[in-house]
């Protein structure tokens, strides 16, 4: 079954670093995001991307975060300067369409710890 | 505005009984999805079931099938013959895909679910 993959599995960071968390979602989508899970917390929206695009972003994704898909294949989350409070971790999602019934599968997720 | 609530923080279920996890939510979109996923301990978040605003039928997928009272607003998931493994955090989360929020999961905050032998 396709899945969505996600790299690092876990990174350790000291405060103030950049860090890219990547993704390469499920080949024929067309929507990609990002989520995040802060320990303990619910899963918030960070970004939604498509057609080379942000189509929605949330409070949260603020000027430290940027998304890009560099290659037709990777999606990637930067954070240029990481603080305490960006520790969680990480969910990339891919969809097909905007069809209503299509779904949205999550990678494994990327634990990011910032120290 | 949007809002998805589950109300049990965890629960207790003996392997092969059934467990219905609950979940309301609101909505003024008349077209929306409703997911659940299931996070094990290892943290990835996996896939269960959706069902459609407009779907004439509850949704089913294997043990999992989902209790969709559209006027009472509620989506309950309901595991049927728990296994062990089925021990997880379990989320229901919804879309509403007007303009600007196609693709926006809003996540419960999610039910404990401890199967015991």
């Amino acid at each position: 079954e396709p899945e969505v993959t996600q790299t690092p599995s876990h990174q350790v960071t000291q405060m103030g670093q950049e860090v890219i968390l990547r993704c390469v979602p499920i080949s024929n989508h067309l929507y990609f995001y990002w989520y995040r899970q802060i320990l303990g917390q619910k899963v918030e929206f960070l970004v939604s991307f498509y057609n080379n695009e942000i189509s929605e972003k949330s409070e949260i994704f603020d000027d430290q975060f940027s998304v890009e898909r560099p290659d037709g294949s990777n999606f990637t989350l930067k954070i240029r300067s990481t603080k305490l409070e960006d520790s969680a971790m990480y969910f990339c999602a891919s969809s097909a369409d905007r069809s209503g019934v299509d779904t949205i599968y999550f990678g494994e997720g990327s634990w990011l710890t910032v120290v | 505005a949007q809002k998805i609530t589950q109300t049990q923080p965890g629960m207790f279920v003996q392997e092969k009984e059934a467990v219905t996890l609950d979940c309301t939510y609101d909505t003024s979109d008349p077209s929306y999805g409703l997911f659940w996923y299931k996070q094990p301990s290892s943290g990835e978040m996996i896939f269960l079931i959706y069902q459609g605003s407009y779907d004439q039928q509850n949704a089913t997928e294997g043990r999992y099938s989902l209790n969709f009272q559209k006027a009472r607003k509620s989506a309950n998931l309901v595991i049927s013959a728990s296994q062990l493994g089925d021990s997880a955090m379990y989320f229901c989360a919804m879309r509403a895909p007007s303009t600007d929020s196609w693709g926006k999961l809003q996540f419960g905050a999610g039910t404990q679910v401890v199967v015991t032998p």
